[in-house]
């Protein structure tokens, strides 16, 4: 049972344009979502989040686009930038109860950013 | 503020011995969680202790066990190693209610 799905598993842009990378999931009791990039053999970087009160978040080059109703989320990232090129990770957690700790995360998107 | 570290960062162990991997989180943070990296599962997570005390686990055989000491450092034993065990763990840390969790760079655990 995949809570988390990140249905592409490659994409490929050109340096400048935009990337969106998305992500749906099935648990109506997550309430907080995260994005991370990763590069192999290293830890998952944290880049930016959203709560479910909120259906967009933005921190520089990152937006993240929540849709409650779709169970839908999305990052944009703009301009691309070749150093972009990585794993992302969609993650969700609920508060609280037996949900301490625990991040479910999507089998991720591999982004290549082309100069 | 240093982040979170992990040791060892690589390790080979054979089949049915034991292994201790070590977490050290960002000081003050409480909360310290360990996921399993592998090709075919992606990122699973394992436990997650607070304050000296597991307060969640995942789906995961009884093999897999951890601590946390009164320092909030973490440990986390896998007892009679199998193949499958090879991957990457990884422990993120964070202060404890909902929100960010901060990854350490991961111990590539591999099992001959």
């Amino acid at each position: 049972d995949q809570q988390v799905k990140q249905n592409s598993p490659s994409l490929s842009v050109q340096e400048g344009r935009i990337s969106i990378l998305n992500c749906d999931y099935t648990n109506s009791m997550f309430d907080y979502f995260l994005w991370y990039k990763k590069y192999p053999a290293e830890g998952p970087t944290f880049l930016i989040s959203i709560s479910s009160i909120k259906d967009k978040n933005e921190d520089g080059r990152f937006t993240v686009f929540l849709n409650k109703s779709a169970k839908h989320l999305s990052l944009h990232i703009v301009p691309s930038q070749p150093g972009d090129s990585a794993v992302y990770f969609c993650a969700a957690s609920s508060a609280g109860g037996t949900s301490y700790g625990k991040l479910t995360f999507g089998q991720g998107t591999i982004l290549t950013v082309h100069p | 503020k240093a982040g979170v570290t992990q040791t060892p960062r690589y390790l080979i162990k054979t089949r049915g011995q034991q292994v201790t991997l070590s977490c050290s989180p960002i000081s003050g943070h409480r909360s310290v969680s360990w996921y399993q990296q592998t090709p075919g599962q992606g990122l699973q997570f394992l436990f997650e202790y607070f304050s000296e005390t597991q307060r969640n686990k995942g789906n995961f055989p009884g093999r897999f066990s951890g601590r946390q000491f009164s320092n909030s450092r973490s440990e986390m034993n896998v007892s009679t190693l199998e193949l499958g065990d090879s991957a990457l763990y990884l422990c993120a840390s964070s202060e404890g209610t909902t929100g960010g969790y901060t990854f350490g760079s991961g111990t590539r655990l591999t099992v001959v």
